[in-house]
C-alpha cells in the first residue's frame, strides 16, 4: 500500500509569484484535504476535495485554489504569494468509510 | 468564534507515568473527534477516533474520553515511554452529516517523556 506523497519537499518563492504543490493520495482513498501549518501551530484547514469537487473550505482567500484529478491526486495552487504564506503545506487523503486522515510529510514553502 | 484549545503547549513527564492531555472546544458541534501524533518534520499520524455518542475509547496504552457537555476530550498515555515524545493534536470533524470530513485542529501539546 503506497502512502500519501507530496512534491516538492521544499520550495522557495518570491512574493507575488504563484506556486503549485502536488499530492498523490493513498490507494483506495477518494478524498483529499489540504492544510497549512505555520511553525509551532496546528494544521489549518484550507479545503477538501471529494470526487473532483470542493467539499468544504476553511478561512482562506480565493487565491488558494485546488484541483482533484480522476485518479484522486490533487494540486494546491497559491497565487500572489505573500510572506505569511511561508509554512508547511500538508496533504491528507481519506475515504468515506475510514474517517482518519492519512498525511504526507508536506511541502515546506518559503516566501521571500 | 470557534476555538479548539489544547491547554498545555508543552508537558514533561517521567517515564512510566500516565500523561494526560486536554482538548477544549467552543462553538463547535462535532460529530466526532480525533487525536494525532506529529513528529518533527513529519506529517501527523492518526491515533484514535471517538464519536459524539461514545464516552471512552481505548487502543493499547492510549485512552480517549469525550464529554460533549463539557466540550472536552482527554487523551491519556499510560506507562509512558521516551518514544512517546512528540506533539499531540486533537481535531474536530465538521460537516460529517453532509458526508464531508473537514477536520479542524488544535494547536497541539508537545509531550516529552523523561527517562
Amino acid at each position: 500500500e503506497t502512502g500519501v506523497t507530496q512534491s516538492p519537499t521544499h520550495l522557495i518563492k518570491t512574493r507575488g509569484q504563484q506556486v503549485t504543490l502536488r499530492c498523490s493520495s493513498q490507494s483506495g482513498h477518494n478524498t483529499v484535504s489540504w492544510y497549512q501549518q505555520a511553525l509551532g501551530q496546528g494544521p489549518q484547514f484550507i479545503f477538501q476535495y471529494y470526487r473532483e469537487e470542493e467539499n468544504g473550505r476553511g478561512n482562506f482567500p480565493p487565491r488558494f485554489s485546488g484541483l482533484q484529478f480522476p485518479n484522486y491526486s490533487s494540486e494546491l495552487n497559491v497565487n500572489a504569494l505573500e510572506l505569511d504564506d511561508s509554512a508547511l503545506y500538508l496533504c491528507a487523503s481519506s475515504s468515506f468509510r475510514d474517517r482518519a486522515l492519512h498525511f504526507g510529510n508536506g511541502t515546506r514553502l518559503t516566501v521571500t | 468564534s470557534q476555538k479548539i484549545e489544547q491547554n498545555s503547549e508543552a508537558l514533561n513527564i517521567q517515564e512510566g507515568k500516565t500523561a494526560t492531555l486536554t482538548c477544549n472546544y467552543t462553538n463547535y458541534s462535532p460529530a466526532y473527534l480525533q487525536w494525532y501524533r506529529q513528529d518533527p518534520g513529519r506529517g501527523p499520524v492518526f491515533l484514535l477516533l471517538i464519536r459524539e455518542n461514545e464516552k471512552e475509547k481505548r487502543k493499547e496504552r492510549l485512552k480517549v474520553t469525550f464529554d460533549t457537555t463539557l466540550k472536552q476530550s482527554l487523551f491519556h498515555i499510560t506507562a509512558s515511554q521516551p518514544a512517546d515524545s512528540a506533539t499531540y493534536l486533537c481535531a474536530l470533524a465538521v460537516g460529517a452529516q453532509t458526508g464531508a470530513n473537514n477536520l479542524f485542529f488544535g494547536t497541539g501539546t508537545r509531550l516529552t517523556v523523561i527517562p
